[in-house]
């Protein structure tokens, strides 16, 4: 099985701040690679896939990038609504699995 | 619009079996996988597996092999997930999604989210 890895757990930032997350996979997963928020009491929300392709109607301000066994998702411009936590994911194969989230606080 | 519409929150007894509904509407209800996807309090996101609406066929996570049987139903537009022998540690939100891609994709990612169910396991 494929096992995710983000860093940081955790993050405090500010309005208007550039704030990146790191994925890494223990094995290539090619472009594979999702990127979900997730806002207390809610579910999930798809932000990215294949790496860095967005999801219609996420903002521009979210971008992806990476290859092979690394990732990031990059926020730049923080605005309050993004203050939440985000997970990485892989689907290059089953079981598909998650990193263990990045809190984004202030 | 896509959306998937959950049953509600469950309270079981240790041992018992939990089915949880997700009912699809807005697109075109065979053509895409139904993914269940778990969290604990406080926790990450655990894949639990797919159905194949089309053909009803399944992949499983192996932890919950054995334990696990997701269904759909083409009519009603309704997927299934039945989890059987319930201990303190399935307590969780239980989330459908509508899988990102179609059937005939390469891969396949949960897309659209259903908005959970709560499920509560005590003795």
């Amino acid at each position: 099985d494929i096992q995710m890895t983000q860093s940081p757990s955790s993050v405090s930032a500010s309005v208007g701040d550039r704030v990146t997350i790191t994925c890494r996979a223990n094995q290539a997963i090619n472009k594979w690679l999702a990127w979900y928020q997730q806002k207390p009491g809610k579910a999930p929300k798809l932000l990215i896939y294949g790496t860095s392709s967005l999801q219609s109607g996420v903002p521009s301000r979210f971008s992806g990038s990476g290859s092979g066994t690394t990732f990031t998702l990059t926020i730049s411009g923080l605005q309050p609504e993004d203050f939440a936590t985000y997970y990485c994911q892989q689907s290059h194969s089953f079981p598909l699995s998650f990193g263990g989230g990045t809190k984004v606080e202030i | 619009q896509v959306q998937l519409v959950q049953s509600g929150a469950e309270v079981k007894k240790t041992g018992a079996s939990v089915k949880v509904s997700c009912k699809a509407s807005g697109y075109t209800f065979d053509d895409y996988f139904i993914h269940w996807v778990r969290q604990a309090p406080e926790e990450g996101l655990d894949w639990m597996g797919w159905v194949n609406p089309k053909s009803g066929a399944t992949m499983y996570a192996q932890k919950f092999e054995g334990r696990v049987t997701m269904t759909a139903d083409t009519l009603s537009k309704i997927g299934y997930m039945d989890l059987t022998w319930l201990s303190s540690f399935d307590t969780a939100v239980y989330y459908c999604a509508r899988s990102f891609y179609p059937l005939t994709g390469t891969t396949s990612l949960p897309g659209y989210w259903g908005q959970g169910t709560l499920v509560t396991v005590s003795s």
